[in-house]
């Protein structure tokens, strides 16, 4: 139980065009999902939390008009990243939190690459 | 928000008990410790979580002592394919949800 799964697994995108990353929870209701990124090498940076019915809450230095979260039902978040640039190419992995603990379960990534 | 310390990097040998502790100096008191593993290319995968004490469950034990500045993961016997990241967080309970922000990890490089 308590799996998130994430699509795509990975994405190649032109300079200039936008991709939408979805994360989901497959067998659990999740009200809040988190946002990820990581670069190679380093560890993960914490973008944003996604809240079910309401505007996401961004981490200071993350752009919400770049980096566009929707959470419209209690087993989906998205993440459209607009006018991609290669800077942005990274691992994205969100995760979603279990109403019975205070654990984390996270997606297995997905990883962009902006050409 | 509580920041978290820990090795760099760590060597062990099939069969070891290894031992991976993390500081957290500044920890609150409605702040739970959790300790998550992840391979390369994949998402984290979640080891143990504890508030204090020690906790154990089927793959890892959690030593915390009575301060809670200092938490300890405890690997029994470990094999190759425990060769990964290993990442402390100390997360924000309480208000519905529970934020969790990554240090740097320990990178446990298992030889055979």
């Amino acid at each position: 139980g308590a799996v998130v799964s994430q699509h795509p697994s990975w994405v190649i995108c032109k300079s200039g065009t936008s991709v939408k990353i979805e994360c989901r929870s497959l067998d659990f209701q999740a009200t809040t999902m988190f946002w990820y990124r990581q670069f190679p090498k380093q560890s993960l940076m914490l973008m944003a939390t996604s809240n079910e019915g309401s505007k996401a809450t961004y981490e200071q230095g993350v752009e919400k008009d770049k980096f566009l979260i929707n959470h419209a039902s209690l087993t989906l978040s998205t993440l459209t990243v607009t006018s991609a640039h290669p800077e942005d190419s990274s691992f994205y992995i969100c995760s979603a939190e279990g109403a019975w603990s205070y654990e984390q379960y996270f997606g297995p990534g997905t990883r962009l690459t902006v050409t | 928000l509580a920041k978290t310390t820990q090795p760099i990097s760590m060597d062990s040998y099939e069969g070891q008990e290894v031992n991976i502790t993390c500081s957290h100096n500044n920890i609150a008191t409605n702040d739970y410790i959790t300790w998550y593993q992840q391979f390369p290319s994949q998402g984290p995968r979640f080891i143990i979580q504890g508030y204090k004490t020690k906790v154990t469950n089927e793959v890892a034990s959690l030593f915390i002592p009575a301060d809670r500045k200092s938490s300890t993961l405890s690997l029994p016997r470990v094999s190759l394919s425990d060769t990964a990241v290993y990442y402390c967080l100390v997360g924000q309970i309480g208000n519905n949800f529970n934020k969790f922000y990554f240090g740097s990890g320990t990178k446990l490089n298992v030889k055979p």
